[in-house]
């Protein structure tokens, strides 16, 4: 069974960092693109990266460009967001989501439970 | 960006209803586009993808429609269990979300 697992969400002050993990298991790691899509308080879903399955073809939401750095280990089957410069905005549960066909454009068919991330002072 | 236009919002609609949910892209995104549902502290589900194929295990009365700007989302026949909040997603370019339908019990 495909799956997902979220951790490293936490409470950080803003300007703060912050690195979120998903480890996955259950399919092929590598041949998978890999996403993260977040959910403010309340709000709708909003896209944030993705990475390809080698590591290369990395995308950002305009809203966190510059300041976010998604990779991956595929030796560890392992998803990473490294978030820097938090801003109060970036308020969420964070979800790590698999593509349905491994593709960077495609459905999400397999999620992890979500971690939260509160940046707060 | 490619932005999704979701309605309604809300919906409010009895046990054995049929109903629809729209939802318009600003641009031609040909089949791009996902269904989910998301129940309440639950991660979502995809329901429909490119536009009308079903996804493995869910049930026959959820079923998808359209091309190009213009989709649309059906329960055929509304069940208790299906109380939540329902998105669709395009991808013919970076990812976009439309705003949320929540769908209620009269």
């Amino acid at each position: 069974e495909d799956q997902l697992l979220e951790s490293g969400g936490g409470l950080v002050q803003p300007g703060g960092s912050l690195r979120l993990s998903c480890a996955a298991s259950g399919f092929t790691f590598s041949s998978y693109a890999m996403n993260w899509v977040r959910q403010a308080p309340g709000k709708g879903l909003e896209w944030v990266s993705a990475i390809g399955g080698r590591g290369t073809g990395i995308y950002y939401a305009d809203s966190v460009k510059g300041r976010f750095t998604i990779s991956r280990d595929n030796s560890k089957n392992t998803l990473y967001l490294q978030m820097n410069s938090l801003r109060v905005e970036d308020t969420a549960v964070y979800y790590c989501a698999k593509p349905r066909g491994g593709y960077l454009h495609d459905a999400f068919d397999i999620w992890g439970q979500g971690t939260m991330v509160t940046v707060s002072s | 960006d490619i932005q999704m236009t979701q309605s309604p919002s809300s919906l409010s609609a009895s046990v054995g209803d049929r109903v629809t949910i729209t939802c318009q892209a600003s641009q031609d995104i040909s089949n791009y586009l996902n269904w989910y549902q998301q129940k309440p502290g639950k991660a979502p589900k995809l329901l429909i993808y490119d536009a009308s194929n079903l996804e493995t295990g869910v049930p026959s009365r959820f079923s998808g429609s359209g091309s190009g700007t213009d989709f649309t989302f059906t329960i055929s026949s509304l069940q208790p269990e299906d109380i939540a909040t329902y998105y669709c997603q395009q991808y013919d370019n970076l990812p976009t979300f439309g705003q949320g339908t929540r769908l209620e019990i009269k």
